[in-house]
């Protein structure tokens, strides 16, 4: 199936711990997001790539690192986990970049639901 | 700080009305416009973008836009139980991303 999938679905840790989620995306789109999505269902991106170049990186603390290999693959690792992480992370992919489409809506995930204890 | 503001609701309707979800947005040279529908424990799904001014009907679904206003909004027509969800606009930002309102949280009671 074509599709934006990401893995664990569920991950269920300690503070202070050292994870990553992985995603990856067969729709050939160009660039790929990951987007946080908190307790009050208000999701906000946090980083995107765009061909492997990183495009945005917002007000993230550094311990979340994205890393992205190749344009279909853009996985987030997170260190030294603290509670405030708790939340659903979503990874996502469109098509165009800002100057090639406008339409260029996301295509996201089914998310990681991060439970930091 | 570009935004978008969505009411949160719950915007309760009865089913076979019209449901109509608002929302504003900050950013005066935004193109183009999304609304997405995510049910609990869900991912969000497109349901209809837009970029021109005025109406486009997709179905029981239209998105209406008003760039003089910066105010896009979803109409709902004959309302399905099956409608109930949090609805999130969105707006493309100059960076390519999707900035999102917080939700408007529909339901529709049988």
């Amino acid at each position: 199936d074509t599709a934006v999938s990401q893995t664990p679905k569920y991950l269920v840790t300690q503070m202070g711990n050292d994870k990553s989620i992985k995603c990856e995306q067969n729709l050939g789109h160009d660039t790929m997001y990951w987007y946080k999505q908190d307790s009050k269902k208000f999701l906000k991106i946090m980083f995107s790539y765009n061909n492997k170049e990183l495009i945005i990186n917002e007000t993230v603390p550094n311990r979340f690192s994205p890393k992205s290999p190749d344009k279909a693959h853009l996985n987030l690792h997170i260190n030294s986990l603290e509670l405030g992480d708790s939340a659903v992370y979503f990874c996502a992919s469109s098509q165009d970049w800002i100057w090639k489409g406008r339409n260029s809506p996301l295509h996201f995930g089914n998310g990681t639901r991060l439970t930091v204890t | 700080q570009k935004e978008v503001e969505q009411n949160s609701g719950p915007l309760s309707v009865p089913e076979g009305a019209i449901a109509s979800l608002n929302c504003t947005y900050s950013d005066r040279g935004s193109q183009s416009f999304f609304w997405y529908r995510q049910y609990s424990g869900k991912s969000p799904e497109l349901i209809m973008f837009i970029y021109s001014n005025g109406d486009k009907e997709d179905g029981r679904f239209t998105a209406q836009l008003n760039k003089a206003s910066q105010y896009v909004s979803l109409l709902i027509r004959d309302s399905q139980p099956s409608d109930s969800a949090t609805y999130l606009c969105a707006v493309r930002g100059s960076q390519g991303n999707l900035i999102f309102g917080k939700g408007t949280k529909l339901s529709v009671k049988p």
